[in-house]
């Protein structure tokens, strides 16, 4: 039972262009939410978070937006650029306890010239 | 500063071998953890520690051994491996269990087969 879903395993974009990353869960309990950046033989770095207080979080490029009626959030990345070409993991968790973190299976973003 | 280090990078197994996998953080961090990354199941918790001499048993814990006899250290035992045990292993730190799942920090993974 995946309880954070990713439904896309793949996306391309052209650079300048806006990438827009989708997350899916299940558990209405679920109240913190982060996206973790993956690189090739790197392990997962963290890059943008949002509490289920707030329905929008920024940080330079990266936004994240969380539906929670929908039981969805979303990253967008403005502008796209090359060097963000990586394996984008959205995690849930019950708590603020780095235990209860539970991770999507990955969106891998290509982003092209 | 070297962070979270995992050793060996890439390793083969026969059924029923066993191995231990490293890590070490050098950050002074209380809380490690072991994730496994499977093809379409996302990263998950095998085992997890808050301190030295204290362990405890993630989401799949099955098949694993872990002890926690330093603060900077934290393998991962394979008793008797398994092909269901192929799989890319990472280990991640972080200061304290609770309010770190931002500041978690991942070692660079662990290819592992089993054959």
């Amino acid at each position: 039972d995946q309880q954070v879903k990713q439904n896309s395993p793949s996306l391309s974009v052209q650079e300048g262009r806006i990438s827009i990353l989708n997350c899916d869960y299940t558990n209405s309990m679920f109240d913190y939410f982060l996206w973790y950046k993956k690189y090739p033989a790197e392990g997962p770095t963290f890059l943008i978070s949002i509490s289920s207080i707030k329905d929008k979080n920024e940080d330079g490029r990266f936004t994240v937006f969380l539906n929670k009626s929908a039981k969805h959030l979303s990253l967008h990345i403005v502008p796209s650029q090359p060097g963000d070409s990586a394996v984008y993991f959205c995690a849930a968790s019950r708590s603020y306890n780095t235990d209860k973190l539970i991770f999507g299976t990955g969106t891998r973003l290509q982003v092209f010239p | 500063n070297a962070g979270v280090t995992q050793t060996p990078k890439f390793q083969v197994l026969k059924t029923g071998q066993s191995m231990t996998l490293q890590c070490a953080q050098d950050m002074n961090h209380e809380y490690m953890s072991w994730y496994r990354q499977d093809p379409g199941m996302g990263l998950r918790l095998i085992h997890y520690s808050v301190g030295a001499g204290i362990t405890d048993q993630g989401e799949v814990p099955n098949g694993y051994n872990v002890s926690r006899s330093t603060t900077e250290d934290f393998p991962l035992r394979l008793l008797s491996a398994a092909p269901s045990q192929t799989s890319v292993y990472f280990c991640a730190s972080s200061y304290t269990l609770a309010g770190s799942n931002e500041k978690l920090f991942f070692g660079s993974g662990t290819q592992l087969s089993v054959l």
